[in-house]
């Protein structure tokens, strides 16, 4: 049973570009969550989505940032026009379509940003 | 407030040690979970444990959680150069308008474990 797939595993951007990450979930999960995680820092949560619904994107700066989580295919996290501001390790987790929880994520390796 | 800080930010000790870090919060919770971060990778889910729990065992690990003091903590057991990681506490929020999904994270200890 392969785990949270994420990719590409590293991403280099010049400022004014577009990055897009992308997550497959773990086999059987129908919950998303994007993680963003600054150098010597805990991660932060962003946004959780289920298939076709964002659920709570509070954690999402409101510009430039979005998600989506199609009916098929893997969840895309796009940053418009990126700035240095933006370099960090994304993570994304998923976990079972049980919503009264715990909600016990699992974790993929990562996509990390570098904008130059 | 920032949930989740875990005390100490870096521990150092010889194989065969055992390895005690901490994690504080701020407000109520439903799970608290421990997560392992190998340096530049993805982050392993450990353990989690129940706010009704003060007590939970897997391997070499043992984790307990007081409530009353809003702090849990990770202790490894017979450790090994393996461990060597960042572990991070997660806690979610216990509270309306705040779904438990809603990890929160502290900086986590760094553990270097020395052969």
């Amino acid at each position: 049973n392969a785990g949270v797939m994420q990719n590409p595993r590293h991403l280099v951007r010049r400022r004014g570009q577009e990055a897009r990450l992308r997550c497959s979930p773990m086999k059987g999960h129908s919950h998303v969550y994007w993680y963003r995680q600054l150098p010597e820092e805990g991660l932060k949560f962003m946004v959780y989505l289920q298939k076709e619904n964002i659920i709570d994107e509070s954690g999402m700066p409101k510009e430039r940032f979005s998600a989506e989580f199609p009916k098929e295919g893997p969840s895309i996290l796009r940053i418009q026009q990126v700035v240095r501001g933006d370099s960090a390790a994304y993570f994304c987790a998923s976990s079972p379509p049980d919503d009264t929880g715990p909600y016990e994520q699992y974790f993929g390796p990562g996509t990390r940003l570098t904008v130059t | 407030s920032q949930q989740g800080e875990e005390d100490p930010q870096a521990l150092s000790i010889q194989e065969g040690e055992n390895a005690t870090m901490n994690c504080s919060y701020k407000t109520s919770i439903n799970n608290l979970q421990w997560y392992r971060q190998n340096s530049g990778r993805g982050l392993v889910h450990l353990i989690l444990i129940r706010s009704n729990e003060r007590e939970k065992h897997s391997g070499r690990l043992r984790v307990t959680l007081d409530t009353s003091k809003k702090s849990s903590s990770l202790l490894i057991t017979a450790s090994r150069a393996a461990d060597t990681a960042s572990y991070f506490c997660a806690t979610d929020a216990a509270y309306s308008g705040a779904g438990s999904y809603q990890l929160t994270f502290g900086k986590g200890t760094k553990l270097s474990v020395i052969p």
